[in-house]
């Protein structure tokens, strides 16, 4: 089975640019998540959705939007791009099978640079 | 609001010598807690979970790692470190819905080096 699948790979956008990433999960998976990992940093989180439905939203500011489809695919998009967006960006699917059960599986991540 | 420290931002190690990575976490409840690799230029792979029962959780590639309570530490070991563990460890904590609408906070991780 194809894990997480996530395009582009990498991408070079300058400051003021708007920017859409795409993930792909594990079929049979129906929750995304995304994470931003800047250099040397551990991830952090910004999204998850469910169902097409926002679920959780980490302390970004409202130039990150994301949205799911009935596929359960999902996009991220940030806008008016700043230099410290700069990042990988991460998302993950799971199962969502109950309380406690919902282990992350990453994708390789799109990799962010901003000029 | 949890947290995760990973004290030691590199650690090396010779091959085919022991190896323990140091997470603290800092959560009000019974903790989910995780550790992930990462290679270079890769994504996040899950070495293990601890979510409840016994306190010493086996995981993928050999490592091991022990929840203690007392401490609030969940500490990553491996007996015998071989070159391809060389990588990025993050440790992570998850809300009690398990890392779904709060998200898994992550440690700023702990770089390992392999020494020939």
């Amino acid at each position: 089975d194809a894990g997480v699948t996530q395009s582009p790979t990498h991408l070079i956008k300058t400051r003021g640019q708007q920017v859409t990433l795409r993930c792909s999960p594990i079929s049979g998976h129906k929750s995304v998540s995304w994470y931003q990992q800047v250099l040397g940093q551990g991830p952090q989180f910004i999204f998850q959705y469910y169902e097409k439905e926002e679920r959780g939203r980490g302390n970004f500011p409202d130039r990150f939007s994301a949205r799911q489809f009935p596929n359960y695919s999902s996009e991220l998009n940030v806008n008016a791009l700043l230099l410290g967006d700069s990042a990988l960006y991460l998302c993950a699917s799971s199962s969502l099978q109950g309380l406690g059960a919902n282990v992350l599986t990453f994708g390789a991540g799109s990799r962010l640079t901003v000029l | 609001a949890q947290s995760v420290t990973q004290p030691d931002i590199h650690i090396t190690v010779s091959e085919g010598a022991s190896l323990e990575l140091r997470c603290n976490y800092s959560y009000g409840a019974t903790p989910y807690l995780f550790w992930y690799v990462q290679s270079p230029g890769q994504g996040l792979q899950l070495l293990l979970k601890y979510f409840s029962g016994d306190t010493l959780v086996q995981g993928i590639k050999g490592f091991e790692a022990e929840f203690k309570r007392s401490q609030s530490s969940f500490n990553l070991r491996k007996p015998s470190v071989h070159w391809s563990d060389a990588a990025e460890y993050f440790c992570a904590v998850g809300s009690y819905s398990g890392g779904g609408a709060d998200g898994l906070t992550f440690g700023k991780g702990t770089h390992l080096i392999i020494q020939p």
